[in-house]
Order: C-alpha cells, then sequence, then structure tokens
C-alpha cells in the first residue's frame, strides 16, 4: 500500500514568512510523529499525535511552531516568521498504534531553505 | 531519559569484507533499539529492530544486531559488505509511553572497490 506522503518536496521561504508543511500518514495509523533533521543538531523529535489524545508538544524548540492534526490524518506542520536556523529537512512518520516497540515509517521528507 | 551514542561517524570497508556500526545506549526503562538506514537523497528504512524478544536480530539485506543488556550496547554487523550498502546509518531508541524515537548522530558507511 502507500507509504507516507510529504509535500512540498523542497520549499524555499523568507526569512519571517509564515510555511506549512503537510503529512498524510499510512491508512490506519493511529500515531502520527514529527521529526528534523538538520546539520547541526541531527535527528530530532517534535512532535507526536495518538488517536484523540493531547499532543506531545516537547520536542518544538520555540512556540512559533506548531502542529495539528485533522480527522485523525493529515498533518499539517506549521512555522511561524521563519528563521535562518528552521532551515532543515522535516520528516514525517506513522505507526499502527504508537506503542514503544512499533516500527515508524517515515516520508521522504520536506526540505526547507529559509533565506 | 534516553540517549544513544554511535562510536563512529564514519566507517571505511571494502566490497566483501565485514562491516561493524558501533552503538551504546542509555535507557531509564526496558528499551526497544532500531537500525534504521538512510541512502543519499532517500527516506529512512528500518533494517532491524529489538523488542525484548530474541536478543540476535536479524534484519534486512543480511544485517543483524546483537543486544547486549550488559554492555548497553546493540552493534550492527554484515558479514560482507556490498556497494549499495553504502549510507548513513542511525542507532535508535524508544522507550516507555512516548515511544518518540532518540537517534545518534549517525554513521556514513563507506564501501570501496
Amino acid at each position: 500500500g502507500a507509504g507516507v506522503s510529504q509535500s512540498p518536496s523542497n520549499k524555499v521561504t523568507e526569512k519571517g514568512k509564515d510555511v506549512e508543511l503537510r503529512c498524510d500518514p499510512i491508512s490506519g495509523h493511529t500515531a502520527l510523529y514529527w521529526y528534523r533533521q538538520s546539520l547541526g543538531q541531527g535527528l530530532e523529535f517534535l512532535i507526536y499525535f495518538q488517536g484523540n489524545s493531547a499532543p506531545d508538544k516537547s520536542g518544538l524548540p520555540s512556540d512559533r511552531f506548531s502542529a495539528e492534526r485533522t480527522g485523525g490524518s493529515v498533518s499539517t506542520l506549521t512555522i511561524q516568521r521563519t528563521q535562518q536556523e528552521d532551515s532543515a529537512v522535516y520528516l514525517c512518520a506513522s505507526s499502527l498504534e504508537g506503542a514503544q516497540e512499533e516500527t515508524q515509517y517515515f516520508g521522504p521528507g520536506t526540505r526547507l531553505l529559509v533565506l | 531519559a534516553q540517549s544513544v551514542t554511535q562510536l563512529d561517524s564514519h566507517v571505511s570497508v571494502s566490497e566483501g569484507t565485514p562491516v561493524l556500526l558501533r552503538c551504546n545506549y542509555s535507557s531509564s526503562y526496558s528499551p526497544s533499539l532500531f537500525w534504521y538506514v538512510q541512502h543519499p537523497n532517500k527516506g529512512l528504512q528500518l533494517l532491524l529492530k529489538y523488542t525484548s524478544a530474541a536478543t540476535l536480530v536479524k534484519g534486512i539485506n543480511g544485517f543483524e544486531a546483537e543486544f547486549k543488556k550488559s554492555e548497553t550496547s546493540f552493534h550492527l554487523t554484515k558479514p560482507s559488505a556490498h556497494m549499495s550498502d553504502a549510507a548513513e546509518y542511525f542507532c535508535v531508541v524508544s522507550t516507555g509511553t512516548a515511544s518518540k524515537l532518540t537517534f545518534g548522530t549517525g554513521t556514513r558507511l563507506q564501501v570501496t572497490l
């Protein structure tokens, strides 16, 4: 079946602009994660959604970052007033129920460049 | 708290020789451990995972890893490297109900003729 998809694949924006990144998880997966991959910080967790529970936002680096998940499926990560240090690849992953031992399936990522 | 240390940022081997990528972890609880691979300009792909069953785990493409609790290690091995194995490898830990993944800094594997 279809894997995790993300859009856009690349995004170039100017400093101070807002951006929205989209993630479509694997159908039937109730858990959805956002991670960021950057040269300076490596791969780091941002936010986690599981069903109807309150999301785990513990990895969001600042209040400029927010995310929502509508209808338990598609998720949007929004970065307001982008800064150059936000440049990174943003990865989305999903898993069946969010259990510790489950495989997380990753999308191809959105490469964000802030000029 | 959980963390992962990948002891080598870069490993170079000749095609046909064994591969060893080292990983040590720290976790307050019984962890699940994963190895993911990332080929250039490609997404992350699961190689194998340990989830408290057998300590020797076999994965795709001939890779395997052994969970050693006494050494807090989860090293990745392959008996014979292939050119197509050249990629970035990440050791990853997950613990508790949060299930968020903590990644190591990655090991770049180079395979030469």
